[in-house]
């Protein structure tokens, strides 16, 4: 089956302490991003990934870093993560960036 | 630059009744535009997408949009809603900037019984 997989679902952890999301796919799509979700606001991109190893920022990149070392895998990273990183955040993939994306099914990170 | 604009932040209807949910886009060039759904505590899923083909384009579930080059516009509608439609759905415009999707605020449906 066709799918982005996230890890972990929900985490709660506290200011500074680094904390890595997960993201993997089994699609073989060359495309990869993050995203968060705030009310009011829809999703607004954190990092993409044309390639392995091509990264580049998207709207919202402080505080966040990600690698793309194979294909499948895009991790985001929270060095020193603060109160307002708190939000859900989705990864997905596509074959190309203009065409349909999925989408993993969310990761609702809490920072105290 | 491109932008997405839903016009409504939340639409009640009742079930069995016609579903519209509006969108409004800024493109420089033709854009591929897309409707997404997100059901609580889910993943987005696609609706449909429009890649400059026909500009009425249909999608799953009996949701269609009508794109409108004059009036900028990509409105999703349903002739008849049902209870499984609430949900919260997302206009999206992908940008020519390393094809990046830029998401409009959503429109969270709720349908009445």
């Amino acid at each position: 089956e066709a799918q982005v997989t996230q890890n972990p679902r929900y985490l709660i952890t506290v200011t500074g302490k680094k904390l890595t999301v997960t993201c993997s796919q089994n699609m073989n799509h060359e495309y990869m991003s993050w995203y968060r979700q705030d009310p009011g606001l829809g999703l607004r991109q954190i990092y993409y990934s044309m390639n392995v190893e091509v990264t580049d920022k998207g709207d919202v990149p402080e505080g966040y870093k990600v690698s793309r070392k194979e294909k499948r895998n895009f991790p985001l990273i929270l060095e020193s993560p603060s109160p307002n990183q708190t939000s859900l955040y989705f990864c997905a993939s596509s074959l190309e960036p203009w065409t349909e994306a999925f989408f993993g099914q969310g990761t609702r990170l809490t920072v105290v | 630059a491109q932008s997405v604009t839903q016009l409504d932040s939340h639409v009640s209807v009742s079930e069995g009744t016609p579903v519209l949910l509006r969108c409004n886009y800024s493109s420089s060039y033709s854009p591929s535009l897309f409707w997404y759904v997100q059901h609580p505590n889910k993943g987005l899923q696609l609706l449909l997408k429009y890649t400059s083909a026909a500009t009425l384009v249909k999608g799953i579930n009996g949701f269609e949009a009508e794109f409108k080059k004059s009036e900028t516009s990509f409105h999703l509608t349903k002739p008849s809603a049902h209870m499984s439609d609430a949900a919260e759905y997302f206009c999206v415009v992908s940008g020519n900037q390393g094809g990046k999707l830029i998401f409009g605020q959503g429109t969270e449906l709720s349908v009445k019984p």
